[in-house]
């Protein structure tokens, strides 16, 4: 089955630098890519997706690009702010079925 | 907006008891799943269902079930609890080509 790895565990920036984040998938056949931003004590919340007919996406600061041949995907957040602070999870699956998670990246914008 | 409810925020439940997860989304969605959230594993597939009286096992089905008797309602059901199931568990509901709407979670420990 699908199996979703995802880099750095914990990132640390300061405010208005950018952060990176990467995860490679297993499975070729996945077509579907969306990164979810978890507060402190709430639910993960979908930020920004990606299917594989496309290589990048941009939604103001955020963007996701998506190499399929190298099997992986990465979520850029430029001029970061203290309220990008939260777990951010990367996702797998075909055709939007089920969603398989890396492990969450843990990112800290210190002012 | 969709809502997932999940019935419970916190739970304290003994070892051996039987406990009921309860989860119910208000906006007709067929697919409905369950996660568990532990620190450094990220959320992990425990069941997932397409349909009424349809379940399917996902990555961790071990020790847990599930019944879906109603379009709105999937449950989770641990026969026999133990303390390695002390987690935090997410109820998800999805339609369509988009993501999931997840519910608020339930943390659940077991002494």
């Amino acid at each position: 089955g699908e199996n979703v790895e995802q880099h750095p565990s914990t990132l640390s920036v300061q405010e208005g630098d950018s952060a990176v984040i990467k995860c490679t998938y297993s499975d070729s056949a996945s077509n579907y890519f969306p990164w979810y931003k978890q507060e402190l004590g709430k639910r993960p919340q979908l930020i920004i997706d990606i299917r594989s007919n496309v290589g990048e996406k941009k939604d103001q600061r955020i963007a996701v690009t998506l190499n399929k041949t190298a099997k992986h995907f990465s979520l850029h957040i430029t001029e970061t702010q203290p309220e990008d602070s939260a777990v951010y999870f990367c996702a797998a699956s075909k055709n939007t079925d089920k969603l398989i998670f890396g492990t969450g990246t843990r990112l800290q914008v210190f002012p | 907006d969709v809502k997932v409810t999940q019935s419970s925020r916190y739970l304290v439940k003994r070892t051996g008891e039987k406990v009921f997860l309860e989860c119910v989304q208000d906006m007709d969605h067929e697919n409905m799943f369950w996660y568990r959230q532990d620190p450094g594993l990220g959320l992990r597939l425990i069941y997932f269902s397409y349909d009424v009286k349809m379940k399917e096992k996902g990555d961790i089905p071990e020790g847990y079930s599930v019944s879906r008797e109603k379009k709105e309602r999937f449950s989770l059901i641990l026969e026999s609890a133990s303390t390695n199931q002390t987690s935090m568990y997410l109820c998800a509901s999805k339609a369509g080509a988009r993501g999931y709407t997840f519910g608020s979670g339930t943390r659940l420990t077991v002494v």
